[in-house]
């Protein structure tokens, strides 16, 4: 029973080059969710997704960054232009069914590094 | 009034001892308070969480506690031991998907 799946692991892009971070939700979940994580800070909300919708992207910066989640395939988390700010740590999160289960389970995080 | 404030930032206890964590919110409308373990290099766990309805929740050695007038809430390890040591961030939602995290405790039992 696989759990939430990111790839890759550790991406590194020079400034101004695209990042695509990719996110598998755990078998049976239809809600993923992408948390930033600056270092020694806490995770902060980006967006929320279902299948091919964008429920909530509030945290999300409003340029640069855009998140989709296709019928099928992994959710993607895409950053043009990459600046050395953006170097942090990105989390996705699946949950079965927004209103039946609060419980996110995260991935182990894709680090991006930003040169 | 969106934030969770978590202290203390950094704890040291000796191996068998009890960790302490506390969190305090502002919103009221919070009503889901779940606790995330992070070992370095991977994501957050889900460990143990608990609704305003409830005083207390037990989990193993791991407990939380919550007072609803202070709008505050703790997580006790008792009996803690060195693989225990880990960063542990407190989360509160308002009756949706919108985490919001705390900052962490980075905590470290001695053997």
């Amino acid at each position: 029973n696989a759990g939430v799946m990111q790839n890759p692991r550790h991406l590194v892009r020079r400034r101004g080059q695209e990042a695509r971070l990719r996110c598998s939700p755990m078998k049976g979940h239809s809600h993923v969710y992408w948390y930033r994580q600056l270092p020694e800070e806490g995770l902060k909300f980006m967006v929320y997704l279902q299948k091919e919708n964008i429920i909530d992207e509030s945290g999300m910066p409003k340029e640069r960054f855009s998140a989709e989640f296709p019928k099928e395939g992994p959710s993607i988390l895409r950053i043009q232009q990459v600046v050395r700010g953006d170097s942090a740590a990105y989390f996705c999160a699946s949950s079965p069914m927004q209103g039946l289960s609060y419980e996110q389970y995260f991935g182990p995080g894709t680090r991006l590094t930003v040169t | 009034q969106q934030q969770v404030k978590q202290s203390p930032q950094s704890l040291i206890v000796q191996k068998g001892g009890i960790s302490i964590i506390n969190c305090a919110y502002e919103n009221t409308a919070f009503d889901y308070f779940p606790w995330y373990q992070q070992f370095p290099g991977k994501g957050p766990a889900l460990l143990i969480a608990i609704r305003p309805d409830v005083s207390e929740k037990k989990e193993g050695r791991f407990t939380i506690s919550f007072n609803k007038s202070a709008k505050q809430f703790s997580l006790h390890i008792m009996d803690s031991q060195p693989g225990d040591s880990a960063t542990y961030f407190c989360a509160a939602s308002s009756g949706t998907y919108k985490y919001i995290f705390g900052t962490g405790t980075r905590l470290k039992v001695l053997a």
